[in-house]
């Protein structure tokens, strides 16, 4: 089986300060971990994935994550905050072990809100 | 050229009716989902097929049916829709590795009266 927290529903950061959104997971096997990101009124837009090798992945509009395989964590992370990233982040899971299932199982999801 | 369109983008109907959502992408993938976003954003798989084959059947009523007539369509009919059926339909496809990442339509906002 396979699952995925966002403990915090809403998180809020000044413009301009760093951002870290948090998300920890639980496969049987290895992980791929992705993060997303939905604007209102629009589908979740793929920011960057966990795959294998290092353990920071850089991906879209200077947003990061760091895997962390002892903690079980992936959290996202900006070092400087926008109004515009101001939107609903998911976190997802998939256990490298699934086979042709191919399921993605999301976490809740953190509203960011960026104050000006 | 969008990749993954769904039509239509806001669907209002009373219960007991049947209605469909229709899915295309133009990305080429293999593999193509059907999720339910509820009204507190919660994301649920619902169907997944590749190669017009299903391979994800989550616990969803026997009421919804998907229907893949080839790799690029993926629709979703609903029988006798419930107040409960109100939610944001996504659809989404992925290449067939599982590393790749699912590209997202914007939505169908379905709301039953």
């Amino acid at each position: 089986a396979q699952s995925v927290a966002q403990p915090e529903d809403q998180v809020n950061v000044a413009e301009g300060n760093p951002l870290t959104v948090k998300c920890t997971y639980s496969v049987s096997g290895n992980p791929y971990l992705f993060w997303y990101v939905q604007y209102p009124n629009r589908g979740l837009q793929f920011l960057l994935k966990y795959i294998t090798g290092d353990n920071l992945v850089k991906g879209s509009y200077g947003f990061e994550a760091e895997f962390n395989k002892s903690q079980t964590s992936f959290h996202l992370k900006k070092p400087s905050a926008l109004v515009s990233d101001s939107a609903l982040y998911f976190c997802a899971v998939r256990d490298k072990s699934s086979g042709s299932a191919r399921q993605l199982t999301f976490g809740s999801g953190t509203q960011l809100t960026v104050l000006p | 050229d969008t990749a993954v369109s769904q039509t239509p983008k806001y669907l209002v109907t009373q219960m007991g009716n049947d209605k469909s959502i229709k899915c295309e992408q133009n990305l080429g993938h293999d593999t193509m989902y059907w999720y339910k976003q509820d009204s507190k954003k919660f994301l649920k798989i619902m169907f997944s097929y590749n190669n017009k084959e299903l391979i994800i059947n989550e616990t969803v009523p026997n009421r919804f049916s998907p229907k893949s007539p080839d790799k690029a369509h993926l629709n979703l009919h609903i029988n006798s829709l419930e107040l409960g059926d109100s939610a944001v339909y996504f659809c989404a496809s992925s290449q067939v590795f599982n590393n790749q990442p699912q590209h997202f339509g914007d939505g169908t906002r379905l709301s039953i009266l």
